[in-house]
């Protein structure tokens, strides 16, 4: 079956700009979650989405951070005022529940020129 | 806060020479405990959960074990193919379902 899907796979934007990252999540996953992973580092959480629970935005990094996801399909994420320090490779991942092991897009690799 | 911790952070073995990598956590009560491995440009690839200390799950030359502390993920006889960045993960039962990361560790097989 089709597996987590990310769009764009490269995004280059100049500083300021505002950007939309995608996910598709595979059918049937309440949980989805978003990450950031910059060069040679482990994952950093962002935040998490469970069904029509709340979601947890509490590793979002400031208040330019935000993202959607409607019921259990599409995620957006969404980067206002880029900066430099936002370049990284972003990653999706969806899980048929909360507590169990979650599957992985290809990400979205950010440069902020 | 919890927190994961890999070690070492790269690992070079010579084809068939087995090895453990090593996961130490701090956690406020373990909902479960994940490795994964990431291949250069991809996304991370479930591997194994480990829900209580004692546990062990194998998986073709990978065998994970887990202790209250730490987490192992034992290579036995590695081939060239099994290089990759080698993840661990935790969610505990006090962060919702908030999952941390460790940095990774690097492992180099040459044949």
């Amino acid at each position: 079956g089709a597996g987590v899907s990310q769009s764009p796979s490269n995004k280059v934007t100049e500083k300021g700009k505002d950007v939309e990252l995608r996910c598709d999540p595979i059918s049937g996953h309440t949980a989805l979650y978003w990450y950031r992973q910059r060069l040679g580092q482990g994952l950093e959480f962002l935040i998490y989405f469970q069904g029509n629970s709340a979601p947890d935005k509490s590793g979002l990094p400031s208040d330019r951070f935000s993202a959607e996801r409607t019921g259990e399909s599409v995620s957006t994420l969404t980067i206002q005022r880029t900066q430099q320090e936002d370049s990284a490779v972003y990653l999706c991942a969806s899980s048929p529940s909360g507590p169990l092991e979650q599957y992985f897009g290809p990400g979205t690799r950010l440069t902020v020129t | 806060e919890d927190q994961v911790t890999q070690s070492p952070e790269a690992l070079r073995l010579q084809e068939g020479e087995s090895s453990s990598l090593n996961c130490s956590y701090t956690v406020s009560g373990l909902r479960g405990l994940f490795w994964y491995r990431q291949d250069p440009g991809k996304g991370p690839e479930f591997l194994f959960t480990l829900y209580s200390a004692g546990e062990e799950k194998e998986k073709e030359r990978l065998k994970a074990t887990l202790t209250k502390k730490e987490s192992f993920l034992h290579i036995t006889a590695p081939k060239p193919e099994d290089s990759a960045t080698y993840l661990c993960a935790v969610q505990g039962h006090t962060g919702g379902f908030k999952t941390i990361f460790g940095a990774g560790t690097r492992l180099f097989v040459k044949a």
